[in-house]
């Protein structure tokens, strides 16, 4: 099966500065690749995707990036704010299968 | 639309009890699944379901049954509890194809003494 590894574990940075986690996946029949973001509690909440026909997503604040040569994916999130303080969680998923396979997941610290 | 609920929100069981843990949703999706998540370990597949009468076993089913009777209810049933069951469990639902945002619910938060 598809085995998804996420880095860092934790992170923190100033507010205001830009943070980067990257995972990497092994099976290449993977094309879908979602990030999701956990508030202390709460469930998990989709904020982006990115399907492998594209190599660049971006929604405001937060970008991804796929390399489907490299087999790996980063979230991109510029001028942290303090609200962004969670843990995020990378996934690959394939239209030819029915799993979703989740990285360990980075605890994003955003110091004001 | 109350999407995907789940309950109980806690519980406490003794080694050996069984229990159903309950996920129903109303947005007549396809894909359900149930997850457990540890500290440092992220989120692991229990089982999925692609349909009513459809299920399927996920990366750690062992100790977990489950079924699905109707499209908006998807229990999961631990048998016999043991200690390694503590975790928090969360449900989900996805339209099919599968390959699209999952939804979770609130989860279950289980202790097991």
């Amino acid at each position: 099966g598809e085995n998804v590894e996420q880095h860092p574990s934790t992170l923190s940075v100033q507010e205001g500065d830009s943070a980067v986690i990257k995972c990497t996946y092994s099976d290449s029949a993977s094309n879908y690749f979602p990030w999701y973001k956990q508030e202390l509690g709460k469930r998990p909440q989709l904020i982006i995707d990115i399907r492998s026909n594209v190599g660049e997503k971006k929604d405001q604040r937060i970008a991804v990036t796929l390399n489907k040569t490299a087999k790996h994916f980063s979230l991109h999130i510029t001028e942290t704010q303090p609200e962004d303080s969670a843990v995020y969680f990378c996934a690959a998923a394939s239209n030819t299968g029915n799993q979703f396979y989740f990285g360990t997941g980075t605890s994003l610290t955003v110091i004001p | 639309n109350a999407g995907v609920t789940q309950t109980p929100k806690f519980q406490v069981l003794k080694t050996g009890q069984s229990m159903t843990l309950q996920c129903a949703q109303d947005m007549n999706h396809e894909y359900m699944s149930w997850y457990r998540q540890d500290p440092g370990m992220g989120l692991r597949l229990i089982h999925y379901s692609v349909g009513a009468g459809i299920t399927d076993q996920g990366e750690v089913p062992n100790g977990y049954n489950v079924s699905r009777s109707t499209t908006e209810d998807f229990p999961l049933r631990l048998l016999s509890a043991a200690p390694s069951q503590t975790s928090v469990y969360f449900c989900a639902s996805t339209p099919v194809p599968s390959y699209n945002e999952q939804f979770f619910g609130p989860g279950t938060r289980l202790t097991v003494l």
